[in-house]
């Protein structure tokens, strides 16, 4: 069965520094996101992403934030200067109709 | 009024019980609706995707009342393994966006 799938699944960071979480969404899926959930509380939506652009943002989607397709499989959210606060798990998700999520890439700054 | 509310919860019940989530959305433009369950820091997994008409997927009925924003799970004889948070989730804007409620956690217990 096809699946979206994140690496790393766990990353420490130092505050200031910056991040890069991976994404393989599902090859045939046009619609992808980045999630984070902070432990204990809700799924907050980030990012869509559409057609090789920005769809919508949040806003907590502010400048420190950024996502690329590099290449045809591969979708990146780049953190940059990480604080305290951004630790959290991310979600890649990908969809075509229902929305179909990663494992989680588990951001620790410190 | 937040974009998707639920059942606060936690629901604890017996194996064998019937449980019943409720939801709530506020963007009457709303056109798709899903219900998730996520497992303690794991990503969350669509469950099944919610109609007008009402689905049925084993001992899990999802019904839908567009008039009153309304979206409901009910899952019968329940499992200890049915143990999960249950996150009803709203797409927005098209597929651009999907919102997430807080979620309802449900225990079963033997």
């Amino acid at each position: 069965e096809p699946e979206v799938t994140q690496t790393p699944s766990h990353q420490v960071t130092q505050m200031g520094q910056e991040v890069i979480l991976r994404c393989v969404p599902i090859s045939n899926h046009l619609y992808f996101y980045w999630y984070r959930q902070i432990l204990g509380q809700k799924v907050e939506f980030l990012v869509s992403f559409y057609n090789n652009e920005i769809s919508e943002k949040s806003e907590i989607f502010d400048d420190q934030f950024s996502v690329e397709r590099p290449d045809g499989s591969n979708f990146t959210l780049k953190i940059r200067s990480t604080k305290l606060e951004d630790s959290a798990m991310y979600f890649c998700a990908s969809s075509e109709a229902g929305a179909f999520f990663g494992q989680g890439t588990r951001l620790t700054v410190v | 009024r937040k974009e998707v509310e639920q059942d606060p919860g936690p629901f604890n019940v017996p194996e064998g019980a019937t449980v019943a989530f409720n939801c709530t959305y506020s963007n009457s433009a709303s056109q798709s609706f899903f219900w998730y369950r996520q497992d303690c820091r794991k990503e969350p997994k669509l469950l099944m995707s919610v109609y007008s008409s009402g689905n049925e997927d084993g001992r899990f009925t999802a019904q839908l009342n567009r008039a009153s924003q309304y979206i409901s799970l009910l899952i019968r004889d329940s499992k200890l393994s049915d143990s999960a948070t249950y996150l009803c989730v709203v797409y927005s804007g098209g597929y651009n966006k999907l919102i997430f409620g807080a979620g309802t956690r449900l225990a079963v217990h033997p």
